[in-house]
Formats: structure tokens, sequence, C-alpha cells
């Protein structure tokens, strides 16, 4: 099975500065990873995935997030952070085919915390 | 708002009560999900249902039934739940393919507590 790991359970940051949210993978092939954000009180909202091409991949809000296969990490930045940004972040990667769709695997998420 | 509306938002039961959780979908997508959201866990898959039928349980306790009488809507039946199930319950849709490319769209959930 693929996995994803987030070894963070919490990030706190300033601001106005940029932020970095860690997440590595286990896969056997070719990755397709997502981020998802959560905000308090919602369901888990559509961020940004890689498939293939460019290694950074621009996604909503202004998160981008970069794709480095040698170290096995999809990791979420933004290059300056908004309160409005505080939220619980997943990363995730294809998994199983179900039904005719790929499933996706979750990690625990990360807490991000942006202090005014 | 996402398209995928959930109610109720919260419910609190007893562990001999039954309800059900209603999940309803706008978006025209012909596969739903059940997730379990607990504190600093991944998120848990319970039900896949892909054009109506379901294709995974996920070795789900029998105290949680779904069902699934249309591509729109998606039920979770709960009854004689333990404490432990307290959770957020999700609800989330998407397109069917094959292009690992799916992505989900969730509803806001619906907290659950068992006392």
């Amino acid at each position: 099975a693929q996995s994803v790991a987030q070894p963070e359970d919490q990030v706190n940051v300033a601001e106005g500065n940029p932020l970095t949210v860690k997440c590595t993978y286990s896969v056997s092939g070719n990755p397709y990873l997502f981020w998802y954000v959560q905000y308090p009180n919602r369901g888990l909202q559509f961020l940004l995935k890689y498939i293939t091409g460019d290694n950074l991949v621009k996604g909503s809000y202004g998160f981008e997030a970069e794709f480095n296969k040698s170290q096995t990490s999809f990791h979420l930045k933004k290059p300056s952070a908004l309160v409005s940004d505080s939220a619980l972040y997943f990363c995730a990667v294809r998994d199983a085919l179900l039904g005719g769709s790929y499933i996706p695997t979750f990690g625990r998420g990360t807490s991000l915390i942006v202090h005014p | 708002e996402t398209g995928v509306t959930q109610t109720p938002r919260h419910l609190v039961m007893g562990m001999t009560n039954k309800k059900s959780l209603k999940c309803e979908q706008h978006l025209g997508h012909n596969a739903m999900y059940w997730y379990k959201q607990s504190a600093k866990k991944p998120l848990e898959l319970m039900f896949v249902y892909s054009l109506e039928e379901r294709v995974e349980n996920n070795s789900v306790p029998s105290r949680f039934s779904p069902e699934c009488p249309n591509s729109s809507h998606l039920f979770l039946h709960l009854h004689t739940l333990q404490p432990e199930d307290s959770a957020l319950y999700l609800c989330a849709s998407s397109q069917k393919g094959t292009s690992g490319a799916n992505v989900l769209t969730f509803g806001a959930g619906s907290r659950l507590t068992v006392l």
C-alpha cells in the first residue's frame, strides 16, 4: 500500500513569514500526491496535486508544493503566511483502485498556527 | 458551500439509540465515501460507493450500516455504538475515474458523540 507521513503534529509561524508543512511519501510506481486543508468546523478542501511535470505545483490561496523524488518529499509552502491560513493540513497519495476509482490515503494532518 | 451537504452537523446519542447521518451532493459525481476523523489519527476510509454499488467496507463494525439509494444521497445508519465511535464523520464525493487524479469534495462533517 502507498503511504504518506507528516512528521510534524503542529507548525507555528509568524504572520508574514514563509511557511513549510512537510510530507514524505512511500509508493511503488509513480506518485500521485495531493494536499488538502481543513478549516475549523469544515470539511477538507482540495489545495493542489502533483501528477507529473514541473516539480513545483501551484495551488489555491497562494500555496505551492515542491515534489522531490530523491527525498521522496512533497512539502507544502507559502512565501508569506496569513493568520487566516491557520488550519489542519493533510497530505494524501493515490492508493488502491476500488470500484473504478483510485482512493487516496491521507496522512495524520499537521496543524498550522499563524501568529499575528 | 462545497456542494456536499451533511446533516445533522452535531449528534449526541446513547449507546442503545439508533440514528442516521445523511449526505447529499449536488455536483453530479458518481462516487461517494464515508470517512471517520479522530484526533491525531489519519482519516479512516469506511465505505466507498461507486455508481451506487458498495465496493469497500474496510472492516468496519456492523454497528455502522451504509445506504446509497441514488448517486446523490448517502446515509450512515448507526446503532448500538460505543463511546470510542465518537468522532467527526465526513462524507465525500468524486467523479469515478482511473486517472488517479480524482479530487474528493468533502462535506463539513457530522460531529458524533456517543455517551
